[in-house]
């Protein structure tokens, strides 16, 4: 099973609201990551878990807080969210940080912050 | 400075061709591994290859070749009798730094192959 799952696949919500982005790996990995995407951009790093430890925190503003809660999940809780920040937010995992290790990525969030 | 330059931002490519996609990168160290990523339409990333900084034969998968020029830091993608499920964005990446944790991606080309 090569599979990232990520739930839920759209998310429309308010500038006050709090929702959480949720993604989940059964390859036995040890890294997980988060991404943001604006359109025809690459991919943007986020933050970095590795063995459920947060390794990299890309300056990322405070209205994102991530959480790991065991090896399998990866959660993404958003509060108090911009417009700016509407974008797909994509979630990777691979078997750890090492150089060769290439990243296995689920299909994304779309979130639209209105 | 960039640490992934792909210059192509769009490219064509007839159906059965072969189609190369440019990507240098810049880096200090070492150790740094080379990846290809597509990503089509619906949004997921998907890994192509693979290329180690110490690895002396370039990477193949399958229609999909590495061309790994180490003094010229150059790691072109080759897809070879391309198709018309390979339209899509493609993305150079690497990694680098001491726990592999540094990780960058270039800006991207889109491909079209052309029936």
């Amino acid at each position: 099973d090569t599979e990232v799952t990520q739930t839920p696949k759209h998310l429309v919500m308010g500038m006050t609201n709090k929702k959480s982005l949720k993604c989940e790996q059964h390859m036995g990995h040890r890294a997980m990551y988060w991404y943001k995407q604006k359109a025809k951009k690459p991919p943007e790093l986020m933050f970095v878990y590795s063995y459920e430890k947060l390794s990299i925190n890309e300056s990322v503003p405070s209205r994102f807080s991530p959480e790991c809660p065991n090896s399998s999940l990866l959660n993404l809780h958003l509060h108090a969210l911009q417009p700016e920040d509407s974008a797909l937010y994509l979630c990777a995992s691979s078997h750890s940080t090492g150089l060769a290790y290439e990243q296995y990525f689920g299909p994304g969030t779309r979130l639209t912050v209105t | 400075a960039q640490k992934i330059t792909q210059t192509q931002p769009g490219m064509f490519v007839q159906e059965k061709e072969a189609v190369t996609l440019d990507c240098t990168y810049d880096t200090s160290d070492p150790s740094y591994g080379l990846f290809w990523y597509k990503q089509p339409s619906s949004g997921e990333m998907i890994f192509l290859i693979y290329q180690g900084s110490y690895d002396q034969q370039n990477a193949t998968e399958g229609r999909y070749s590495l061309n790994f020029q180490k003094a010229r830091k150059s790691a072109n993608l080759v897809i070879s009798a391309s198709q018309l499920g390979d339209s899509a964005m493609y993305f150079c990446a690497m990694r680098e730094g001491p726990n592999g944790n540094q990780f960058y991606f270039g800006t991207g080309t889109s491909l079209t192959v052309i029936p």
